[in-house]
């Protein structure tokens, strides 16, 4: 099947910093990508959609200042979690949708985010 | 956000038993997709519908596109210990680019 890589897998870094993630279809394009949070035992939660080329669209009640998409080229979307704090802590984990392939969304394999 | 109603939450099978489990919904969808995730990982497709009535098989895997387009299934035949994970269902509407996904059936096989 298409692959997802997410990078890095996971990361420490001290509150006032900023940390960036990146997710790469390596063999389709994708001209959208997802950006999801998961918390412990819970289901993904959407956070944002990434589109090649524009501004994303974030859902009700995330910041959008404060996590940073950009989907430069069809192949990499990056999320920046700004100014962190201890609460944003957690795995996130971005898909990317393979527009000749069905729609089907392929996930990378999640980043964990630990701030101190 | 909204999310499909899957079923059941949890369970514990032993090991060579058949497991089933379903996603229901309230809206059509047009394409279904079944995914495990281990711990700490993302989650790995497993079968993709696209299709009312479509039955598709993946190994010990078979998953169905509900007819009435609101529903899919899930059935692992003899389980084996290392189908241990979180299962989750995602649908998807007309017009949009954004799944939904289920709730996840947390799966546990007593060897």
């Amino acid at each position: 099947g298409a692959v997802v890589s997410q990078h890095p897998s996971w990361v420490i870094c001290k509150s006032g910093t900023s940390v960036k993630i990146e997710c790469r279809s390596l063999d389709f394009q994708a001209t959208t990508m997802f950006w999801y949070r998961q918390f412990p035992k819970q289901s993904l939660m959407l956070m944002a959609t990434s589109n090649e080329g524009s501004k994303a669209t974030y859902e009700q009640g995330v910041e959008k200042d404060k996590f940073l998409i950009n989907h430069a080229s069809l192949t990499l979307s990056t999320l920046t979690v700004t100014s962190a704090h201890p609460e944003d802590s957690s795995f996130y984990i971005c898909s990317a949708r393979d527009g000749q392939g069905g729609d089907t969304i392929y996930f990378g394999e999640g980043s964990w985010l630990t701030v101190v | 956000g909204q999310q499909l109603n899957q079923s059941p939450q949890s369970m514990f099978i032993q090991e060579g038993e058949d497991v089933s489990m379903n996603c229901t919904s309230s809206s059509i969808f047009n394409t279904w997709l079944w995914y495990k995730q281990d711990p700490g990982e993302g989650p790995v497709l497993l079968i993709a519908l696209y299709k009312a009535g479509e039955l598709t098989s993946n190994g010990r895997l078979t998953a169905q596109f509900g007819i009435t387009r609101k529903d899919s299934f899930l059935n692992i035949s003899a389980s084996i210990p290392s189908d241990v994970g979180i299962y989750f269902c995602a649908g998807l509407g007309s017009g949009t680019y954004k799944y939904i996904f289920g709730t996840g059936t947390r799966l546990k096989v007593l060897a």
